[in-house]
């Protein structure tokens, strides 16, 4: 079936210093391309999202490239802050349905 | 605006007892899903409706129902419960499948 996968499992950065989450989607038609960012005790919340139509978006310290050819896309987030610590979600809609395929989450520790 | 609610926070079930988990949204979205998330497993789709009436089976629909009767309302029922289904439950609505989700604060369920 359609999946969606997702790595590093678990990523520790010195404060300052960048980090980088990869998924891979393998429904060519899909078109959104979500990042959640997940606080302890609460519900996941969209930080970044790129449609199809783009290869890159920038918002302040956060940004997403996608590769449509190679069917990957990546969060990057620049001089990380202890509050960037969370667990993040990438996602892809499966077109023409309403199942939004979640990868398994990255775990972030940035470290002061 | 409340955004989207779920009750209760928390609960302990017997194993065969019923539970509803409700969850209501002032959005007017109409879309509306209902995910468990495991360790490790990240976000799991369970149940998912596209507009008032109708409702779709997700990665993970077994021991699940849903009804959809208005557009605010999206209650996930679990006629017989089991200890498999110990989890964080997280209902979203959105626009559609193609913009942002917004999640509830989750239920955490304990079957024992």
């Amino acid at each position: 079936g359609e999946n969606v996968e997702q790595h590093p499992s678990t990523l520790s950065v010195q404060e300052g210093d960048s980090a980088v989450i990869k998924c891979t989607y393998s429904d060519s038609a899909s078109n959104y391309f979500p990042w959640y960012k997940q606080e302890l005790g609460k519900g996941p919340q969209l930080i970044i999202d790129i449609r199809s139509n783009v290869g890159e978006k920038k918002d302040q310290r956060i940004a997403v490239t996608l590769n449509k050819t190679a069917k990957h896309f990546s969060l990057h987030i620049t001089e990380t802050q202890p509050e960037d610590s969370a667990v993040y979600f990438c996602a892809a809609p499966l077109w023409g349905g309403f199942k939004t395929i979640f990868g398994a989450g990255t775990r972030l520790f940035v470290k002061a | 605006t409340a955004g989207i609610t779920q009750a209760p926070t928390s609960q302990i079930l017997a194993a065969g007892r019923s539970m509803t988990l409700r969850c209501t949204q002032d959005m007017r979205h109409n879309a509306m899903y209902w995910y468990r998330q495991d360790l490790g497993l990240g976000l799991r789709l369970i149940h998912y409706s596209n507009t008032a009436g109708t409702t779709g089976k997700g990665e993970v629909p077994d021991g699940y129902s849903v009804s959809r009767a208005n557009t605010d309302d999206f209650p996930l029922t679990l006629a017989s419960a089991v200890p498999s289904q110990t989890s964080v439950y997280f209902c979203a609505s959105s626009v559609d499948p193609y913009n942002e989700q917004f999640f509830g604060p989750g239920t955490r369920l304990t079957v024992l």
